[in-house]
């Protein structure tokens, strides 16, 4: 058990909805990272948040958008969704740069 | 610039033999390489990682070999379990700035008893 927490497991919805999904960083670390894992794609960077303020940017599409909270929590908003978003979005702490990241069980996002 | 292209995209080892998996980069910016075991339905967990200051590192079963010259590195499994079958990614990222990853495509390696 890596210590991240992702929720939910699994995430079932329709083409142009809007989901949320949640990330629990390690206790003490600082650092939240967003990765989507594709077959077509591998895994690719998103979004990284650092104390709560965003810290980099990678290929993240404007419909997605995401946050850290003052708990350090941290969410991933998907907006009007595509068939193509479909995959499984990992989330992943560290202390902060530079410095092991941990991943969470992710999440596994199926548009239908 | 920022790809990392990993070989093979899947292989089949007999037990006891040795696997081994291939990365190399493009960008010289990267100062950190760590490799990731991923099983079905879990999240990638760290393996085994090195720095360009040395050319190779050894965990246990695992090493790592870079050649920072020819900007390539590589995983080595010696005598593979079949307890190792599971995807290996080889990544990289700059300690300057966010650090974030970036992934090869990653390997699908089966060990057969």
């Amino acid at each position: 058990d890596s210590g991240v927490t992702q929720t939910p497991k699994h995430l079932i919805t329709a083409t142009g909805q809007r989901v949320t999904l949640r990330c629990s960083p390690r206790s003490g670390d600082l650092s939240v990272y967003w990765y989507q894992q594709s077959l077509d794609q591998g895994l690719q960077f998103l979004i990284q948040y650092y104390n709560g303020e965003e810290r980099a940017k990678g290929n993240i599409l404007e419909r997605f958008s995401a946050q850290q909270f003052p708990d350090l929590h941290s969410e991933l908003n998907l907006s009007s969704l595509e068939l193509g978003d479909s995959a499984l979005y990992f989330c992943a702490s560290s202390l902060g740069p530079p410095s092991i990241q941990y991943f969470g069980a992710g999440t596994r996002l199926s548009v239908l | 610039q920022q790809q990392v292209k990993q070989s093979p995209q899947s292989l089949i080892v007999q037990k006891g033999g040795i696997s081994i998996i291939n990365c190399a980069y493009e960008n010289t910016a990267f100062d950190y390489f760590p490799w990731y075991q991923q099983f079905p339905g879990k999240g990638p967990a760290l393996l085994i990682a090195i720095r360009p200051d040395v050319s190779e590192k050894k965990e246990g079963r695992f090493t790592i070999s870079f050649n920072k010259s020819a900007k390539q590195f590589s995983l080595h499994i010696m005598d593979s379990q079949p307890g190792d079958s599971a995807t290996y990614f080889c990544a990289a990222s700059a300690i300057q700035g966010a650090q974030k990853l970036v992934f090869g495509q990653g390997t699908r390696l089966t060990i057969n008893p």
